[in-house]
């Protein structure tokens, strides 16, 4: 079955520190991947997306993801993280079928 | 963990019928569920935010009539596609919102509907 793994559950890292957060897929057909934030109380907001091209794909607020395809890998990268960018992190990955996988996300604090 | 279930996962109708989706938190209360849509390559799309006893609240541009959103209690809310059309065809998700503590907040998803309007 399809799946989408974000291996930490939940990660603390300090103000202007770097960001990495781990996304990995089954399923060998070429996905179409995405990376959501969800800031409290609110809902999903698209941050960006793969679909072919480019393997390393530059989206809002400063992140990039690099799609990995020898990796199954889809991981999230901010070089400086902000105190805003405290939220809990979907990965998502589709299919031709527009059938939607998520992951069970990642939740971000950020230390002054 | 926590699991939202959302049936069915497909389903396939006649144009003008109307179209039930549920979405169950099965084992916690979720006083906030979401609704998205999806397209083809494109990203999620929330349609409106359901809060438990009261009236959903939708995004602008999503029709209030066509898509009803019943939050009846803690552990559901539907979604109604009335008078379902082709270009209603599209992959709707729900998500429930859990707030366990000042800063402990968790979305669940539940696997989505695939629906296509012949």
């Amino acid at each position: 079955a399809q799946s989408v793994t974000q291996p930490d559950i939940h990660i603390t890292v300090s103000e202007g520190a770097s960001l990495e957060l781990r996304c990995n897929y089954s399923y060998g057909a070429t996905p179409y991947l995405f990376w959501y934030v969800q800031s409290p109380g609110q809902g999903l907001q698209l941050l960006l997306k793969y679909f072919s091209g480019d393997t390393l794909v530059q989206g809002i607020k400063g992140f990039e993801a690099e799609f990995k395809r020898s990796q199954s890998s889809f991981n999230l990268r901010k070089p400086s993280v902000h105190w805003s960018d405290a939220a809990e992190y979907f990965c998502v990955k589709g299919n031709n079928n527009n059938d939607m996988r998520f992951g069970a996300g990642t939740r971000l604090t950020v230390k002054p | 963990g926590a699991v939202v279930s959302q049936h069915p996962s497909w389903v396939i109708c006649k144009s003008g019928t109307s179209v039930k989706i549920e979405c169950r938190s099965l084992d916690f209360q979720a006083t906030t569920m979401f609704w998205y849509r999806q397209f083809p390559k494109q990203s999620l799309m929330l349609m409106a935010t359901s809060n438990e006893g009261s009236k959903a609240t939708y995004e602008q541009g999503v029709e209030k009539d066509k898509f009803l959103i019943n939050h009846a209690s803690l552990t559901l809310s539907t979604l109604t596609v009335t008078s379902a059309h082709p270009e209603d065809s599209s992959f709707y998700i729900c998500s429930a919102f859990v707030r366990s503590g000042p800063t402990n907040e968790k979305l669940f998803f539940g696997s989505g509907t695939q629906l296509s309007v012949l």
